[in-house]
């Protein structure tokens, strides 16, 4: 199947820093990328829509400049959650759109801010 | 309410034990649907996406019941190996995932 990669797997930083999150389609070019949310036993939840070479859709609730997504080329989209804060604290994960079905997520990134 | 429903479980079944899950979703419109399988701390893994006609893939059995709006998954011959949380997933214009639903097997 389909192979997308993140990085860095797991990241600690300090309250008030930024990090920026890499995904990756290693094997195919996806126009689509997806960041999700994830917090403990709950269900994943969409961020972003980003779509190369255009602004990321954002859903609702979801704070566009804090939460700054770039999608330069078919097969990198980035995250970048800006002045972090525990609360941002999650499991963040990304996935790309290959056709019609279904979607193929990366191995997620574990953000823990201190 | 929710848009996709799940029993959160757990799921405790032997080994060899036939176990059913269960989601409903809300969206009439919804385009598609897919059963993913999650482990512990890791991404989720497309299981099999679930037709009217139902499907089958080796011992998984997904059905989607569009006037119900109401979409199983059963397994059979549980193994080990099974033990997951299976995320009910619809795609409207975009995915939404039901919590999932926790299953361990057991010796």
């Amino acid at each position: 199947g389909a192979v997308v990669s993140q990085h860095p797997s797991w990241v600690i930083c300090k309250s008030g820093t930024s990090v920026k999150i890499e995904c990756r389609s290693l094997d195919f070019q996806a126009t689509t990328m997806f960041w999700y949310r994830q917090f403990p036993k709950q269900s994943l939840m969409l961020m972003a829509t980003s779509n190369e070479g255009s602004k990321a859709t954002y859903e609702q609730g979801v704070e566009k400049d804090k939460f700054l997504i770039n999608h330069a080329s078919l097969t990198l989209s980035t995250l970048t959650v800006t002045s972090a804060h525990p609360e941002d604290s999650s499991f963040y994960i990304c996935s790309a759109r290959t056709g019609q079905e279904g979607q193929y997520f990366g191995p997620g990134t574990r953000l823990t801010v201190t | 309410r929710k848009e996709v429903e799940q029993d959160p479980g757990p799921f405790n079944v032997p080994e060899g034990a036939t176990v059913a899950f269960n989601c409903t979703y809300s969206n009439s419109a919804s385009q598609s649907f897919f059963w993913y399988r999650q482990d512990c701390r890791k991404e989720p893994k497309l299981l099999m996406s679930v037709y009217s006609s139902g499907n089958e893939d080796g011992r998984f059995t997904a059905q989607l019941n569009r006037a119900s709006q109401y979409i199983s998954l059963l397994i059979r011959d549980s193994k080990l190996s099974d033990s997951a949380t299976y995320l009910c997933v619809v795609n409207t214009d975009k995915l939404i995932f039901g919590t999932g639903t926790r299953l361990q097997v057991f010796p």
